[in-house]
């Protein structure tokens, strides 16, 4: 079974592109959870999802940042404009049954994004 | 902020000794969990104590929970040169979860 995939794993963009990262739930699980650290920062809950619906963005920015989780394929976490404080490591994370109910998150090898 | 604090920030010990971390958080919880980080790696889960727990081991590790102090805390005992990585406690509060900013342990040869 494998794990949590996140493509790509290392990213570079230049101010003012797009930034697009992906991630592959384990197979089973219907809940996606995307998570942001900073350097030298633990990681800041950004938003949670489950298949077609956003259950909680109150993590994420207003502006710039969007998500999805798409009947079909992997869960999309949009970065437009980017601008250098954006650059981080991106982490996704699923669970096949969701917060509040004891079950563990399966982390992701993480995106490294890095704004020129 | 309802996100968990570790303490120490950073910690360093020869192998063989064992290692204590702590975390702190500030609301009621339905379970709090402990992660491991290599450096440039993704998250490990280590391990998942319940509310109504008090103490849990697996292998060398053993988490306590005390939810009237709201605080855990992570021992490895006889640490190797394997376990250098950031750990860090994540509470699990509704919807999300809560990750403090991680303990660095280094455990030298």
């Amino acid at each position: 079974n494998a794990g949590v995939m996140q493509n790509p794993r290392h990213l570079v963009r230049r101010r003012g592109q797009e930034a697009r990262l992906r991630c592959s739930p384990m197979k089973g699980h219907s809940h996606v959870y995307w998570y942001r650290q900073l350097p030298e920062e633990g990681l800041k809950f950004m938003v949670y999802l489950q298949k077609e619906n956003i259950i909680d963005e109150s993590g994420m920015p207003k502006e710039r940042f969007s998500a999805e989780f798409p009947k079909e394929g992997p869960s999309i976490l949009r970065i437009q404009q980017v601008v250098r404080g954006d650059s981080a490591a991106y982490f996704c994370a699923s669970s096949p049954l969701g917060t509040g109910t004891q079950e563990t998150q399966y982390f992701g090898p993480g995106t490294r994004l890095l704004v020129l | 902020s309802q996100q968990g604090e570790e303490d120490p920030q950073a910690l360093s010990i020869q192998e063989g000794e064992n290692a204590t971390m702590n975390c702190s958080y500030k609301t009621s919880i339905n379970n709090l969990q402990w992660y491991r980080q290599n450096s440039g790696r993704g998250l490990v889960h280590l391990i998942l104590i319940r509310s109504n727990e008090r103490e849990k081991h697996s292998g060398r590790l053993r988490v306590t929970l005390d939810t009237s102090k709201k605080s855990s805390s992570l021992l490895i005992t006889a640490s190797r040169a394997a376990d250098t990585a950031s750990y860090f406690c994540a509470t699990d509060v509704g919807n999300q979860f809560y990750f403090g900013t991680g303990t660095s342990l280094t455990v030298i040869p």
